[in-house]
C-alpha cells in the first residue's frame, strides 16, 4: 500500500491564482482529512470528510473548497491564493471511529503565495 | 473553543535520561488522546494513543492520561538523539468524525 499520497509536494503561487492539492489513500478509509500547519504550530483543520459525498468545514475553512467523489481521494482547492494561505498542508486518512481512530497522514505539500 | 496546550520547549535532555512531555486540554469531555511525532520537514507519524485514566506503556515510551485534572503526558525512557523531534499531543473528542484538536508541540532535542 502506498499509504497517503499528496502531490505536488511544492508549489509556489501568485497572489489571485488558484490551484487543486491532491489527496489519494489506498486503505479505503472512510475518514479524510485537510490540515494546514504554520511555522511553529500545530496542525489547524480545514475541511473533513466523513465518506463519499459527504464534506463539513473544520477550523479554518475560509478560502478553501474541498469535494469527496469517491473513497480514495479528497482535492482540496484554493480559490484566489494569499499570502496568508503560505503553509504546509497535510491530508490525512483514518478508519475507525472511536480511539482507535489513528490518523494516517501524507507527505504534505509546501505552499508559496507570493 | 477547545484547547490543547502543550510548552513549545525547546526540551534539552542528555542522551539516555528521561524525557517528559505535558500537555493539558480544556475539553472535559474529550475522550481520547494521541501523541504524534514530528520531524523537521515530515509529516507527524503515531507514537501512542491513551484512553483510559493511568498509564500505557509501548516500548520505552509511556503515555499517562488523569482526565480529573485534564491532563496527559508522554515519557521516553533511555532517551536517543534519533528522538529529536517536535512531539504534538491532540485530542479527540466525542462524535462521528475523528477530528482531533492538535496542540502546538514541544521540540525536544536529546543531546549526546
Amino acid at each position: 500500500n502506498a499509504g497517503v499520497t499528496q502531490t505536488p509536494k511544492f508549489r509556489i503561487l501568485k497572489i489571485g491564482q488558484s490551484m487543486t492539492l491532491q489527496c489519494a489513500q489506498d486503505m479505503n478509509h472512510n475518514y479524510m482529512y485537510w490540515y494546514r500547519q504554520d511555522p511553529g504550530m500545530g496542525l489547524k483543520l480545514i475541511y473533513y470528510s466523513v465518506g463519499a459525498g459527504i464534506t463539513d468545514k473544520g477550523e479554518v475553512p475560509n478560502g478553501y473548497n474541498v469535494s469527496r467523489s469517491t473513497t480514495e481521494d479528497f482535492p482540496l482547492r484554493l480559490e484566489l491564493a494569499a499570502p496568508s494561505q503560505t503553509s504546509v498542508y497535510f491530508c490525512a486518512s483514518s478508519h475507525l471511529r472511536g480511539p482507535r481512530g489513528e490518523q494516517y497522514f501524507g507527505p504534505g505539500t509546501r505552499l508559496t503565495v507570493t | 473553543q477547545k484547547e490543547v496546550e502543550q510548552n513549545s520547549g525547546p526540551l534539552s535532555v542528555p542522551e539516555g535520561a528521561i524525557a517528559s512531555l505535558n500537555c493539558t486540554y480544556s475539553d472535559r469531555g474529550s475522550q481520547s488522546f494521541f501523541w504524534y511525532r514530528q520531524y523537521s520537514g515530515k509529516s507527524p507519524e503515531l507514537i501512542m494513543f491513551i484512553y483510559s485514566n493511568g498509564d500505557k506503556e509501548d516500548g520505552r515510551f509511556t503515555a499517562q492520561l488523569n482526565k480529573a485534572s485534564q491532563y496527559v503526558s508522554l515519557l521516553i525512557r533511555d532517551s536517543q538523539p534519533s528522538d529529536s523531534a517536535t512531539y504534538l499531543c491532540a485530542e479527540q473528542g466525542g462524535g462521528a468524525t475523528n477530528k482531533l484538536i492538535f496542540g502546538t508541540g514541544t521540540l525536544l532535542a536529546v543531546q549526546p
